[in-house]
């Protein structure tokens, strides 16, 4: 597609239930990024897929979170048994670094639109 | 733990003034810096990258960047109200997955 693609666009959810958040990359980009941003603050990482390696999980912060690429093309992130704290914007973005080091630390991510979280 | 940090504002400018927006990083091996522009409700987009100390231009904005300070600007000469919006600064350290760490923002208005 033209750019990166989220939906739902909106998720209203009681606690306690589950969700799942899509995100369809740049066609071609092998990395994507998952980011939760919370009202007046920056962007906070959550989870990293960089083609077939493993991805990095070093920033979702419970085991309630997870989120698999399949292919590696689409990415759903799901949140189990929700929380009012996990309200938030939770963004997408995708890039191509290629895989030498200088174009890696020159990594431009393109984001998604995002999906408004409301947990109720 | 790699900190990026940015003053929250809001940073209030009148149309035509140079605004100046800063953002301080911890991790000396710092290479790559960005910024990113946020609307209110809209996803960040790219408007500069830099990764060499000195400045690099680009229409009205222009990034700056000081590696042995530890930090890096970016100036809107000419502000129009249509840059008033949310400016996000992002700093790729070396090693890892280079995940960039993003600053929390720098809230600019430009009122006419």
């Amino acid at each position: 597609g033209a750019g990166v693609s989220q939906s739902p666009s909106n998720k209203v959810t009681e606690k306690g239930k589950d969700v799942e958040l899509r995100c369809d990359p740049i066609s071609g980009h092998t990395a994507l990024y998952w980011y939760r941003q919370s009202l007046g603050q920056g962007l906070e990482f959550l989870i990293y897929f960089q083609g077939n390696s493993a991805p990095d999980k070093s920033g979702l912060p419970s085991d309630r979170f997870s989120a698999e690429r399949t292919g590696g093309s689409v990415s759903t992130l799901t949140i189990q048994r929700t929380q009012q704290e996990d309200s938030a914007v939770y963004l997408c973005a995708s890039s191509n670094p290629g895989l030498a080091e200088g174009a890696l630390a020159k990594n431009i991510q393109y984001f998604g639109a995002g999906t408004r979280l409301s947990v109720l | 733990q790699k900190e990026v940090e940015q003053n929250s504002g809001p940073l209030s400018v009148p149309e035509g003034a140079i605004a100046s927006l800063n953002c301080t990083y911890s991790d000396r091996v710092s290479q790559s810096f960005f910024w990113y522009r946020q609307y209110s409700g809209k996803s960040p987009e790219l408007i500069m990258s830099i990764y060499s100390n000195g400045d690099k231009e680009d229409g009205r904005f222009t990034a700056q960047l000081n590696k042995a300070s530890q930090y890096v600007s970016l100036l809107i000469r000419d502000s129009q109200p249509s840059d008033s919006a949310t400016y996000l600064c992002a700093v790729i350290t070396p090693g890892g997955s280079y995940i960039p760490t993003f600053g929390r923002g720098t809230s600019l208005i430009v009122h006419p």
